[in-house]
């Protein structure tokens, strides 16, 4: 398969603690995005990498939220101190910088729970 | 970006096309026309496309209003595997100073196959 994976695809957390989710983009793809997205909405943009470079991460919803690419492959979202309502689908995409960025491909999810 | 305007919900006989439309009356002469779907509980599919012109793909083909302040998706011989909700979005393109961030999402249109 060489789609955009994630792991894992499902986090239940108690309120309080730390969680980290990966992503792995397409190979050839140098963009990586990050989304969130709760019941009944579409997506909301998080965050952005070209290569290892973070260009945008303005839109991070709290300073509990940080992520990284460090070798401009694989991806990390980290939550800090978990709260209910960071309950939601989080949402990797990738895209190639030399193409269209706004084509993204995105992976299928990881379904975090806060208990 | 300019602000897009969907139907929340759509119901389409399978093997009929399915018309998906949507408004963005607001649109500016470099900002394209993107569709993108989402079938339960995975991911965003990017589906099709444009700036002015009609465009088809394997997928589907997109109709632009002259005025560009609306469009339509066809999927020309609906399946029961369409059903998913369905987001338009307006975005300029990279090269025009739209950047290369992520996109915005609204609530989408939920189309429903029928059998």
């Amino acid at each position: 398969d060489t789609g955009v994976s994630q792991d894992p695809r499902h986090k239940i957390t108690k309120r309080g603690q730390n969680v980290t989710f990966r992503c792995d983009p397409i190979s050839e793809h140098n963009r990586l995005y990050w989304y969130r997205q709760t019941l009944g909405q579409g997506p909301e943009f998080l965050t952005y990498f070209q290569n290892e470079a973070q260009l945008e991460k303005s839109r991070l919803l709290s300073d509990r939220f940080s992520a990284e690419r460090p070798k401009g492959s694989f991806s990390t979202l980290e939550i800090q101190r978990t709260e209910q309502g960071d309950s939601a689908m989080y949402l990797c995409a990738s895209s190639l910088a030399s193409g269209n960025p706004h084509e993204q491909y995105f992976g299928p999810g990881t379904r975090l729970t806060v208990t | 970006d300019a602000k897009t305007t969907q139907p929340p919900s759509m119901d389409c006989a399978e093997g009929r096309a399915a018309n998906l439309p949507c408004n963005h009356s607001t649109i500016s002469g470099n900002e394209y026309v993107y569709w993108y779907r989402q079938i339960h509980s995975q991911g965003p599919q990017y589906i099709i496309h444009g700036l002015k012109n009609n465009e088809t793909n394997e997928m589907a083909s997109l109709i632009i209003t002259e005025d560009r302040k609306s469009s339509t998706l066809i999927l020309p011989h609906a399946t029961l595997r369409d059903t998913a909700v369905y987001y338009c979005i307006v975005r300029v393109d990279e090269y025009s100073g739209g950047g290369a961030d992520g996109l915005t999402f609204g609530k989408g249109t939920h189309l429903i196959i029928q059998p």
